[in-house]
């Protein structure tokens, strides 16, 4: 089945560690983006990318990082440098930029101790 | 900035009757989606309705489009159980065609009483 893989579901990092969040996608889908979610909260976006070994800046960038060189992978690093990371992570994907709906992962919940 | 502002925010009705959510959204469209969540788990697709549009419906889900209003609405008819969960109205910004991701509300929780 197609779809997107999100690891892991849940993560417990203690402060001044870095994490990296996994998201795989067998969609074939051009475009793919994070989300962090956090109680009660709408989506906001993290880093997004168009096409392989290119991405953008989201609305709230500062502390995260990605990279994106295979079409399928787009893996997020939460750095020490985030300094509220408890959230929810979604990652989603788009059969390309400009057309059609978001497809979700099932989100990876990250709990700083 | 949140583009996209859902009413209510939670939403408490009998099983049987139908639930209407509605959304507010600034700036011009080119389409808006909703999207469901289960708690817990990710967000799925319901529905797309482009900028010239005025009505879709999709099974249960009827959703309306008034661009001057910039406003929209979700109907779920015959509500069930199972369709307890947040909903979310998403928007692309019309300069971007929704390359540079969608902006998300807060959503609406609907909670469906058996």
């Amino acid at each position: 089945d197609g779809g997107i893989t999100q690891s892991p579901k849940y993560l417990f990092r203690k402060e001044g560690q870095n994490v990296t969040l996994s998201c795989e996608q067998n969609l074939n889908h051009d475009a793919m983006y994070w989300y962090r979610q956090d109680p009660g909260q709408g989506l906001r976006l993290i880093y997004y990318s168009q096409i392989v070994n290119d991405f953008q800046k989201g609305d709230i960038a500062e502390g995260y990082s990605v990279s994106r060189e295979k079409k399928e992978s787009f893996p997020l690093t939460v750095t020490s440098a985030q300094k509220n990371p408890t959230a929810f992570y979604l990652c989603a994907s788009k059969v390309s930029p400009f057309l059609g709906e978001l497809f979700f992962g099932e989100g990876s919940r990250l709990t700083v101790l | 900035s949140q583009q996209g502002e859902e009413d209510p925010q939670a939403l408490s009705i009998q099983e049987g009757e139908n639930a209407t959510m509605n959304c507010s959204y600034k700036t011009s469209i080119n389409n808006l989606q909703w999207y469901r969540q289960n708690s817990g788990r990710g967000l799925v697709h319901l529905i797309l309705i482009r900028s010239n549009e005025r009505e879709k419906h999709s099974g249960r889900l009827r959703v309306t489009l008034d661009t001057s209003k910039k406003s929209s609405s979700l109907l779920i008819t015959a509500s069930r159980a199972a369709d307890t969960a947040s909903y979310f109205c998403a928007t692309d910004l019309y300069s971007g065609g929704g390359a540079d991701g969608l902006t998300f509300g807060k959503g609406t929780h609907l909670i469906i009483q058996p």
